[in-house]
């Protein structure tokens, strides 16, 4: 069965500095994997998918690696500010599953102050 | 302005009550989904649909009913036969099922138990 884990589940830093969150997952059968932003009490925005055939993706400041082999992918946010703060989610969508379902971490809680 | 529609925010619900929780979206998205959210757990999928007239169990199904009379429609009920109703839905749409495809999400409802 696949889970997705990610560590670690708080992170407060200040402004200014680069980060990393990471997602591990049990099987590397996948389609792709895609990194979400929530912010408290909404929905989730995608931030950034990545096909299993490529290895990262970059939007702005984000930049996202997928080693699949290993069951691992890197979310990394630089420069961050405090409009990063939120809880930055990972999903995986599995060959097991039907090509529709997505498999969620359980999410990193950012804080990034002034 | 396209996008999915969640309502209402919060909801409450009686001790063997049935309540619907609202989903429309305007994008013209042919799959839809829905997802519940519990504090310290991912998203975990309910049900989903990838047409008009179709939907299908997710992994977390006992105690939900949905419907899909329409394509921009996809209300979940949570029945009395959910003991354990409290938590944070959310409900997204796609373009169409497949591994490439994002799913867009709405802004959530929060169902308590009085």
């Amino acid at each position: 069965k696949q889970e997705v884990t990610q560590i670690p589940a708080a992170l407060s830093v200040p402004e200014g500095e680069n980060l990393v969150l990471n997602c591990s997952f049990t099987d590397s059968a996948i389609y792709n994997l895609q990194w979400f932003r929530q912010d408290p009490g909404k929905g989730l925005t995608s931030l950034l998918l990545i096909q299993s055939s490529q290895r990262e993706q970059t939007s702005g400041r984000l930049n996202a690696s997928l080693d699949k082999s290993s069951g691992r992918s890197t979310l990394y946010i630089a420069a961050s500010q405090p409009g990063d703060s939120a809880t930055y989610l990972c999903a995986v969508s599995p060959f097991s599953y039907n090509t529709d379902k997505l498999i969620f971490g359980t999410g990193t809680r950012l804080q990034v102050f002034p | 302005d396209g996008g999915i529609t969640q309502s209402p925010k919060y909801l409450f619900r009686k001790e063997g009550q049935n309540v619907t929780l609202s989903c429309e979206q305007n994008l013209n998205h042919d799959a839809m989904y829905w997802y519940r959210q519990d504090p310290g757990q991912g998203l975990r999928l309910i049900y989903y649909s990838q047409i008009v007239n179709d939907f299908q169990k997710g992994d977390i199904a006992e105690g939900y009913s949905v419907s899909r009379e329409k394509k921009e429609s996809f209300p979940l009920t949570v029945t009395s036969a959910q003991k354990n109703p409290t938590a944070f839905y959310l409900c997204a749409s796609s373009i169409g099922l497949g591994p490439s495809e994002t799913q867009y999400f709405g802004p959530g409802t929060r169902l308590l138990v009085l």
